[in-house]
C-alpha cells in the first residue's frame, strides 16, 4: 500500500531555515507528480508546492516563493522540501502527497500524516 | 479568504443525504477537474472524487461529486456518523498557476 513518512519538522526561530523530507513506498515514486501542502492550526490545506515526476517543473504558492524549495531523489524514493527565511505564518502541519498523474497538478490522492513546523522567537 | 467558496458547515440525521458547494471561477473551476478530500482529525485527509465525479478505489458509491460551469457539488447519501468531517474541494487554477482550495465545510451527523 502507498505510504508517505514525513520528517524534519520542529521549533526554529524566525529567520531561520529547515529541510522536510518525505520518504515513499508502495508505488513507483519516480513515475508520480508531488506536492507539499500545509495545514495551520485549526484551518483548512494550504498548498505549497508541487514538482512533476521527474522534477524538471515545479510550482509554488506565491507564499512561500523564493523561500522554499522543492527537490525529490527518484533513486531514494524521498521528496524534500527546503524552508529558509521561516516566518511564524509558515507555522503548520507539512504534509507530502502524491499526485494522481506525472506531469501537471491534478488529484492528491494519497497523503502522509505530516510534519509540524513551529515558528517561534 | 480562499479562492473557493464553500459553506462552513452543514448537517443531517443518520441516514439522510447532504450536498456541499464550492463555488470558483472560469480560471479554477471553469476550466480544471475538480477534487474532494475528507479529513477526519488526527488523520490524513483522504481523496474522495477527481476529476469531478471519479471515486478512486474503496470509495463508497454513497459519495458523489458534479461540476457544472464555475461550481463544483459533492454529495453524501446514507449519512453516517463516520462521515463527521470536514470537507474540502481543490483544483489547479490556470491564471495563478497554483493549486487551490475550499475553505472547508464541517459535516455534522445529528
Amino acid at each position: 500500500q502507498v505510504q508517505l513518512v514525513e520528517s524534519g519538522g520542529g521549533v526554529v526561530r524566525p529567520g531561520g531555515s529547515l529541510r522536510l523530507s518525505c520518504v515513499a513506498s508502495g508505488f513507483s515514486f519516480g513515475s508520480f507528480g508531488m506536492h507539499w501542502v500545509r495545514q495551520a492550526p485549526g484551518k483548512g490545506p494550504e498548498w505549497v508546492v508541487f514538482t512533476r515526476y521527474d522534477g524538471s517543473n515545479k510550482y509554488y504558492a506565491d507564499s512561500v516563493k523564493g523561500r522554499f524549495t522543492i527537490s525529490r531523489d527518484n533513486s531514494k524514493n524521498t521528496l524534500f522540501l527546503q524552508m529558509n527565511s521561516l516566518r511564524a505564518e509558515d507555522t503548520a502541519v507539512y504534509h507530502c502527497a502524491k499526485d494522481k498523474y506525472s506531469s501537471s497538478p491534478n488529484a492528491l490522492d494519497f497523503w502522509g500524516q505530516g510534519t509540524m513546523v513551529s515558528v517561534s522567537s | 479568504q480562499s479562492v473557493l467558496t464553500q459553506p462552513p458547515s452543514v448537517s443531517a440525521a443518520p441516514g439522510q443525504k447532504v450536498t456541499i458547494s464550492c463555488s470558483g471561477s472560469r480560471s479554477n473551476i471553469g476550466n480544471n477537474f475538480v477534487s474532494w478530500y475528507q479529513h477526519l482529525p488526527g488523520t490524513a485527509p483522504k481523496l474522495l472524487i477527481y476529476e469531478n465525479d471519479k471515486r478512486p478505489s474503496g470509495i463508497p458509491d454513497r459519495f458523489s461529486g458534479s461540476k457544472s460551469g464555475t461550481s463544483a457539488i459533492v454529495g453524501i447519501t446514507g449519512l453516517q456518523t463516520g462521515d463527521e468531517a470536514d470537507y474540502y474541494c481543490g483544483t489547479w487554477d490556470s491564471s495563478l498557476s497554483v493549486v487551490v482550495f475550499g475553505g472547508g465545510t464541517k459535516v455534522t451527523v445529528l
